[in-house]
């Protein structure tokens, strides 16, 4: 059984420019969620989607968006990129909404912000 | 607002030797607590989930335990292979469907 799948796994942007990261949830699972991983603030919430709507979002600005697509995958973005935005960003996908027994993490995206 | 402490931030410990990490929690009500293990370079793996005070879980040198205001999770005769962050989250009551993280608790067994 596949897990959950982002990428890129690596990417270096430069200040002021956007991104555009992927996350193929597990198959069959369609809720999806995004976090922010760095090393002073540790995980945080960005946004939650199921079934194409978003649930939840988490205090970030709205330079942080994300949408989901009928399939499932979703996409997350981070326009106008700052020094600060430099993180791990990691997916998690469960069957319904909200984090349960199934959710299951993917190995994330290195995103570093020059 | 709703807060999530782990101690110790880091703990060493020796083959054999047993330990507790803890998680203490302020939330507005509780909904789940999670606890995860990460790896350098991976994402969070999944070990145990804690619905309600006095409940309890084991697997093999772990074993997760729920009061009202803390969890802890307890290794037993660690080996170098547990060597991991380990990582408490809560869903609140009210919060949706977003999990709260601690920083985590980095443990580090020797041989």
């Amino acid at each position: 059984k596949a897990g959950v799948t982002q990428t890129p796994r690596y990417l270096i942007k430069t200040r002021g420019q956007q991104v555009t990261l992927s996350c193929s949830p597990i198959s069959g699972h369609r809720s999806v969620s995004w976090y922010q991983q760095t090393p002073g603030q540790g995980l945080q919430f960005l946004f939650e989607y199921f079934s194409e709507t978003q649930r939840n979002k988490g205090n970030f600005p709205g330079r942080f968006s994300g949408r989901q697509f009928s399939n499932s995958r979703s996409e997350m973005n981070v326009s106008t990129l700052e020094l600060g935005d430099s993180a791990l960003y990691l997916c998690a996908s469960s069957l319904g909404p909200g984090p349960g027994q199934g959710t299951l993490f993917g190995e994330g995206s290195w995103l570093t912000v020059v | 607002e709703d807060q999530v402490t782990q101690s110790p931030e880091a703990l060493r410990l020796q083959e054999g030797e047993s330990s507790s990490l803890n998680c203490s929690y302020t939330v507005s009500g509780l909904r789940g607590l999670f606890w995860y293990r990460q790896d350098p370079g991976k994402g969070p793996e999944f070990l145990f989930t804690l619905y309600s005070a006095g409940e309890e879980k084991e697997k093999e040198r772990l074993k997760a335990t729920l009061t009202k205001k803390e969890s802890f999770l307890h290794i037993t005769a660690p080996k170098p292979e547990d060597s991991a962050t380990y990582l408490c989250a809560v869903i609140p009551g009210q919060a949706g469907t977003a999990l709260i993280f601690g920083k985590g608790t980095t443990l580090s067994v020797s041989s």
